[in-house]
């Protein structure tokens, strides 16, 4: 059973422009949780999705950023207009219930 | 809102025992969560405690009180590879399963 993957693994994207982060759960897990990390911090939760749904978007910020889980292919967190500040570390979780969440190897992205 | 407070760096010989410890302030307290990190990786779990007492888990012990908000991990016979972030996460039983993080304890061992 492969783990949660991730890609790409880092991204390099210039001030202005859009970053995609896909996520495919574990098999057989339909919770996805998506956080970002900057560097030397800890982990901030951004957004939790069930299959088609987003069930609790409460740590994105509220322009730029969107996250969807549709019902075929990967979780994808998209950033539209990336500045600086937006470099870091993207992890996604997966959990088959909700319990014990697993975590993607992560995106690191750098915004030049 | 939560605080989740744990010390920021930690130093310990390898061969020794060091307990981490992390303290939390939470409404709705549905279980408490240790993961490691490595440095530029994904964080791997380590444990769960959703009742007072001690998990053991080979080298590591993770303990809990949900009246002192209080929990800690142990972890034995330290090890070079153990050098890493230890990070504390609290769930809460009204927020969608979410976790909410701790800064994390970079933990070095030393020879």
């Amino acid at each position: 059973n492969a783990g949660v993957m991730q890609n790409p693994r880092h991204l390099v994207r210039r001030r202005g422009q859009e970053a995609r982060l896909r996520c495919s759960p574990m098999k057989g897990h339909s919770h996805v949780y998506w956080y970002r990390q900057l560097p030397e911090e800890g982990l901030k939760f951004m957004v939790y999705l069930q299959k088609e749904n987003i069930i609790d978007e409460s740590g994105m910020p509220k322009e730029r950023f969107s996250a969807e889980f549709p019902k075929e292919g990967p979780s994808i967190l998209r950033i539209q207009q990336v500045v600086r500040g937006d470099s870091a570390a993207y992890f996604c979780a997966s959990s088959p219930r909700g319990y014990e969440q697993y975590f993607g190897p992560g995106t690191r992205l750098t915004v030049t | 809102g939560q605080n989740i407070d744990q010390p920021t760096e930690m130093t310990a010989t390898e061969g020794a025992i060091v307990q981490i410890n992390c303290t939390y302030q939470t409404s709705g307290f549905n279980g408490l969560f240790w993961y490691q990190q490595h440095a530029g990786e994904a964080p791997t779990f380590l444990s769960y405690n959703v009742l007072d007492g001690l998990e053991e888990k080979g080298r590591f012990s993770s303990f809990l009180s949900r009246s002192k908000g209080y929990s800690y991990l142990l972890l034995k016979e330290l090890q070079m590879k153990d050098s890493a972030s230890y990070l504390c996460a609290v769930r809460r039983n009204n927020a969608g399963n979410m976790l909410t993080f701790g800064g994390g304890t970079r933990l070095m061992v030393k020879p």
